[in-house]
């Protein structure tokens, strides 16, 4: 069972274009960070978001963390090609002194020229 | 944030043999992590590596297939024993701290 859904898994757009990658859940996560990630690279974090209802912006990046805590939302304004790569939300657990990042299956995307 | 170096950052094996992984932080962190990727795919959490204890290891990895050791708070290794076609994969290694963590580069195993 996936703890994280995120979707679309692949997304193609043209450069100009907006979108909104969606990452869902059941579970109440402590926080949800953002990755992106570059082929032969490491997932790279773009943003925490902590508090419910919190809405982050990194320069064309809109990140949100929805009222419960459960979901959290990307929308990319005018995507460039060099947005493309894997997008990874990751939820964050903690139990006592034991903390735990689970991953979503991560969106795929490929912004065209 | 801190800077993870992870190596080597590929290589190919043959079945039976182990390869062990080092991760090297350029600060200290509380939690490191071992995670399991396809390309372009997501990740798979391995193990958290504790410092100065054993690693708690997630449903479907053991300590034997992957022993992994944490002797202070700045490095880390994970060894894939005995390893099979069915290892292939990119290992990374993570570490940080509550709101955000840094990933090693990976390492790209090949099993023949």
């Amino acid at each position: 069972t996936q703890l994280l859904e995120q979707s679309p898994q692949f997304l193609s757009i043209q450069e100009g274009e907006n979108l909104t990658v969606y990452c869902n859940s059941s579970s109440v996560f402590s926080s949800l960070q953002w990755y992106r990630q570059e082929p032969g690279e490491g997932p790279v974090l773009l943003v925490t978001v902590v508090t419910g209802g919190e809405v982050k912006k990194l320069k064309r990046l809109t990140f949100q963390f929805g009222d419960a805590r459960k979901d959290s939302s990307l929308h990319i304004t005018a995507a460039q090609p060099g947005d493309t790569g894997l997008y990874l939300c990751a939820g964050l657990k903690s139990g006592g002194s034991n903390y735990k990042l689970t991953f979503g299956k991560g969106t795929l995307l490929t912004v065209n020229p | 944030s801190a800077v993870i170096s992870q190596k080597p950052s590929r290589d190919i094996c043959q079945r039976g043999t182990s390869l062990t992984i080092q991760c090297q932080v350029d600060s200290q962190v509380t939690m490191m992590f071992w995670y399991r990727q396809q390309p372009g795919q997501s990740l798979t959490l391995i193990a958290t590596a504790n410092q100065g204890s054993e690693a708690t290891y997630e449903s479907g990895f053991v300590i034997d297939k992957f022993p992994i050791s944490r002797p202070n708070l700045t490095f880390s290794t994970l060894t894939v024993s005995n390893m099979s076609p069915e290892d292939s994969s990119i290992y990374l290694c993570s570490g940080g701290q509550l709101y955000g963590y840094t990933f090693g580069s990976g390492t790209r195993l090949t099993v023949v």
